[in-house]
């Protein structure tokens, strides 16, 4: 079945640092790919995805670039502040029947120090 | 504009007792919706999802039920609850292949 896989953490690091979060999958067809994130106390939001293959995602200075041949979508930002603390989530979406639902990684906390 | 909606909040509940968890959404039709937990270390797990009203879809056998009585409306629920069921319960719907989630339920089973 479908699977994502995202690197161990937490994560801490100092602000203006640049982040990598790794994620990689398994998934049968093509899947759309998406990271989400969730602030201290709240529910998941979307922070950026890719639907095809060599696609770049962005938003609010992240970025992710769909790379079917390392079957990965790495979360880069190149100067972390300390308002992306935040718990990161990698998921994929693929068909299923009628049917789509999101695949999850199990997410990591990321701290940022001032 | 469409918004997803959950309540309670925060619940803190004794082994044993009853559950119920509701979830609405606003400004669609038919919406697909979704009912995860997020537990400590475990990242997220798809618990049910439906398609329509009165269709019900499990993921993971357990001690929870769901149930959607009308088109914008989900439940989880249990008959009695057990210490494992302690957990970040998430709501969500969908559009193409994008999950929106509400704001959470965080019970504590105690």
């Amino acid at each position: 079945g479908d699977s994502v896989t995202q690197m161990e953490g937490p994560v801490t690091l100092s602000e203006e640092a640049f982040l990598t979060i790794n994620c990689t999958y398994t998934a049968t067809g093509y899947p759309s790919l998406f990271w989400y994130v969730q602030y201290p106390g709240e529910g998941l939001q979307l922070l950026l995805k890719a639907t095809k293959a060599d696609d770049k995602g962005s938003n609010k200075g992240f970025e992710a670039t769909y790379r079917k041949e390392t079957t990965s979508f790495h979360l880069e930002k190149g100067s972390v502040q300390v308002s992306d603390s935040a718990v990161y989530f990698c998921a994929l979406s693929a068909w299923t029947g009628a049917n789509s639902k999101l695949t999850f990684g199990k997410g990591i906390t990321l701290s940022v120090r001032p | 504009s469409q918004t997803i909606h959950q309540w309670p909040a925060t619940l803190v509940q004794p082994v044993g007792s009853p559950l119920s968890l509701e979830c609405t959404v606003e400004g669609t039709s038919n919406p697909n919706l979704y009912w995860y937990r997020q537990a400590a270390g475990r990242g997220l797990q798809l618990l049910f999802y439906s398609v329509g009203i009165g269709q019900i879809s499990s993921e993971v056998p357990q001690n929870l039920s769901a149930s959607r009585p009308q088109d914008r409306q989900f439940i989880l629920s249990s008959k009695k609850l057990l210490l494992s069921d302690s957990g970040f319960y998430l709501c969500a719907w969908r559009l193409g292949g994008e999950l929106f989630f509400g704001e959470g339920s965080r019970l504590t089973v105690l």
